[in-house]
């Protein structure tokens, strides 16, 4: 299974951007990248996916490097609220049962 | 809609003990998974199922069983639970596509004394 590699931790101010990165430098042509997080006590929530482009959503933005083998989940302007743990995950499109957790990043969000 | 439901919330049990988690999805998903996380870890991966009536080994099957005999719920059985065995454990489905996301239950808090 392709794997990824995120920071521990980050920290971040409120109102601010935040740039989360996750190197995959494994992965396949039919890989999609997967973002969730982690809020203290809860289920992990699904944040975004892609597979090439750039996408958007409400939560969050996914810049995906032209080769693939990095994506940075961006939050446009860090609340109190999004301090939680972010996983980045790869899905396979040909065995895609396969979902592997990391420790993913925990993102301190400070006032 | 209420998504994906586990029961119980919280259980303690002893050493030798059995007991079954369900997981319940109302999304028509192919595929359940339950995953367990240890304090300060990531989420590791016991049994999932790519559809009823068949199940399969995750990263950490050892002292678990699954069933889906239905293709709404996801059965975890503890035949005798172990102090090793606690942990929070986590059911999520998705469907059966590589672009679609896990949804996730809010957990079930396992103590084993």
């Amino acid at each position: 299974d392709a794997k990824t590699t995120q920071p521990n931790s980050m920290e971040s101010n409120e109102e601010e951007p935040v740039h989360l990165p996750c190197n995959h430098s494994t992965i396949s042509g039919t890989d999609y990248i997967h973002w969730y997080r982690q809020l203290p006590s809860q289920g992990p929530e699904y944040v975004i996916h892609g597979l090439t482009s750039n996408v958007n959503n409400r939560m969050a933005s996914l810049a995906i490097a032209e080769d693939r083998k990095s994506s940075t989940l961006i939050l446009h302007r860090a609340t109190l609220r999004d301090a939680a743990v972010y996983y980045c995950i790869l899905r396979s499109g040909g065995s895609n049962y396969k979902l592997t957790f990391g420790k993913g990043t925990l993102l301190t969000v400070n006032p | 809609n209420a998504g994906v439901t586990q029961t119980p919330k919280f259980r303690v049990l002893k050493t030798g003990q059995s007991m079954t988690l369900l997981c319940a999805q109302d999304m028509n998903h192919e595929y359940m998974y339950w995953y367990r996380q240890d304090p300060g870890m990531g989420l590791r991966l016991i049994h999932y199922s790519v559809g009823e009536g068949t199940t399969a080994k995750g990263e950490v099957p050892d002292g678990y069983n699954v069933s889906r005999l239905k293709k709404q719920n996801f059965l975890l059985g503890l035949e005798s639970a172990a102090p090793s065995q606690t942990s929070v454990y986590f059911c999520a489905s998705s469907y059966n596509r590589p672009g679609s996301p896990l949804h996730f239950g809010n957990g079930t808090r396992l103590t084993v004394t």
